[in-house]
């Protein structure tokens, strides 16, 4: 099946750019979006399709996606950003979601 | 405003069958092509996707590691989906949420999830 490998976690000071990255097999070929999840919270979508935000998502949060990586890039990054950050695709090949293991920020 | 809501008992034994409902409210669950999931997650780890249901394609799929305990259907009466997951055991112990989306557009609106426990 198929697999999205994340890094476990990310720290970023205030006001710098956080990088998130999830690797897969040919993921340039498949649609991504990730989601943030805040500590006992529902997961909330940021970015779908590999870039587009859906409404009320700040412009802070972009996507990106080329070969075997997708990122997620959180501009001027803030404490209310700290949350485990996922990717996920649709693989057509086993009519399956697949999640990655997530990625966790911590704000300096 | 479309809204979730899951609801089904928080604690079930081991060898029983887990049952939840997804009751959608802020628009009809029969009103567009979207795909109605389940999603689950244990304590302290990562998001797993259990299965989903378009009522417009009448087309379901599930997880392969869960395929031969899980059923989702749809309600349009009542405007709500379902999942049940049965010959549960302790490691089906998650926050389980429903979810609406598609294959492009991800899984937008979520509800608030609840939490499972199997234990005897």
């Amino acid at each position: 099946s198929y697999v999205l490998t994340q890094p476990p976690s990310v720290s970023v000071a205030p006001g710098q750019t956080g990088r998130f990255t999830c690797e897969g097999n040919k993921i340039g070929s498949k649609s991504v979006h990730w989601y943030q999840q805040k500590a006992g919270q529902a997961p909330v979508l940021v970015v779908f399709d590999d870039r587009d935000r859906p409404t009320g998502i700040p412009e802070r949060f972009s996507g990106s996606n080329s070969g075997n990586t997708a990122t997620l890039t959180i501009n001027r990054v803030e404490a209310g950003d700290e949350a485990d950050y996922y990717c996920q695709v649709w693989d057509i090949t086993s009519d399956q979601w697949v999640f990655g293991g997530g990625t966790k920020l911590t704000v300096l | 405003q479309l809204q979730l809501q899951e609801s089904g008992p928080g604690l079930v034994k081991p060898s029983e069958t887990l049952s939840l409902t997804c009751t959608v409210s802020g628009g009809s669950i029969s009103s567009s092509s979207y795909s109605w999931g389940w999603f689950r997650q244990p304590p302290g780890r990562g998001l797993e996707w259990v299965g989903n249901i378009n009522p417009h394609t009448a087309t379901t799929y599930y997880n392969p590691s869960l395929k031969s305990r899980v059923s989702i259907s749809v309600d349009t009466s009542e405007n709500h989906f379902s999942l049940r997951l049965s010959s549960v055991t302790a490691t089906d112990t998650a926050v389980y949420y429903c979810a609406r989306g598609s294959f492009n557009s991800g899984w937008w609106i979520w509800g608030p999830g609840t939490l499972v426990t199997v234990s005897s």
